[in-house]
């Protein structure tokens, strides 16, 4: 089953309102969490590394007021686009590394596909 | 130059078929390797680790050489399941950040 639930799968908004979307951690502890963004038939691009309890690293190019991230507890973070517009449309994922499985592998939430209108 | 290349295909092959995937890497110092696969509006998923020795799981076989930097992604006797978009991923320094190819996507046919 699902180890990194994201929420939602889909969201449809206005131009200017914002988006909350939420990655939640199951059975373990993620102190880091990872946000990607992928346009169609585009690699996933890497925005934005989430620290629980300090603040996020973003990657260049990527602005921090635009894309707020806040990782409150050691199981959820989210990112919340701010005043969204249609250039923001985008397959958002995020993943979390669970480090008491022996691979060390990286789950990847179902990923969120934000349409603005 | 991109940071890791592949081909993006797509690679059409009957089923049956034994096809094989490249990519390469720009940063020499990259430590972990991986393909992961992605299934069209769907999140990737892990397929397997890449090793300095090359590594099989099945019909599935990774290798890498590092002097060349490259990363190759075998698939023998190809199913229709297996049509999908393959995502060659490099991890330098930390190893949960991870840098991912445009992919590449196969169409396995009957």
């Amino acid at each position: 089953g699902a180890v990194v639930s994201q929420h939602p799968s889909w969201v449809i908004c206005k131009s200017g309102t914002s988006v909350k979307i939420e990655c939640r951690s199951l059975d373990f502890q993620a102190t880091t969490m990872f946000w990607y963004r992928q346009f169609p038939k585009q690699s996933l691009m890497l925005m934005a590394t989430s620290n629980e309890g300090s603040k996020a690293t973003y990657e260049q190019g990527v602005e921090k007021d635009k894309f707020l991230i806040n990782h409150a507890s050691l199981t959820l973070s989210t990112l919340t686009v701010t005043s969204a517009h249609p250039e923001d449309s985008s397959f958002y994922i995020c993943s979390a590394r669970d480090l008491g499985r022996y691979t060390g592998e990286l789950f990847f939430g179902e990923g969120s596909r934000l349409t603005v209108l | 130059r991109k940071e890791v290349e592949q081909d993006p295909g797509p690679f059409n092959v009957p089923e049956g078929a034994t096809v094989a995937f490249n990519c390469t890497y720009s940063n020499s110092a990259s430590q972990s390797f991986f393909w992961y696969r992605q299934d069209c509006r769907k999140e990737p998923k892990l397929l397997m680790s890449v090793y300095s020795s090359g590594n099989e799981d099945g019909r599935f076989t990774a290798q890498l050489n590092r002097a060349s930097q490259y990363i190759s992604l075998l698939i023998r006797d190809s199913k229709l399941s297996d049509s999908a978009t393959y995502l060659c991923v490099v991890s330098t320094g930390t190893a949960s950040k991870l840098t991912f190819g445009t992919g590449t996507r196969l169409q396995v046919t009957l």
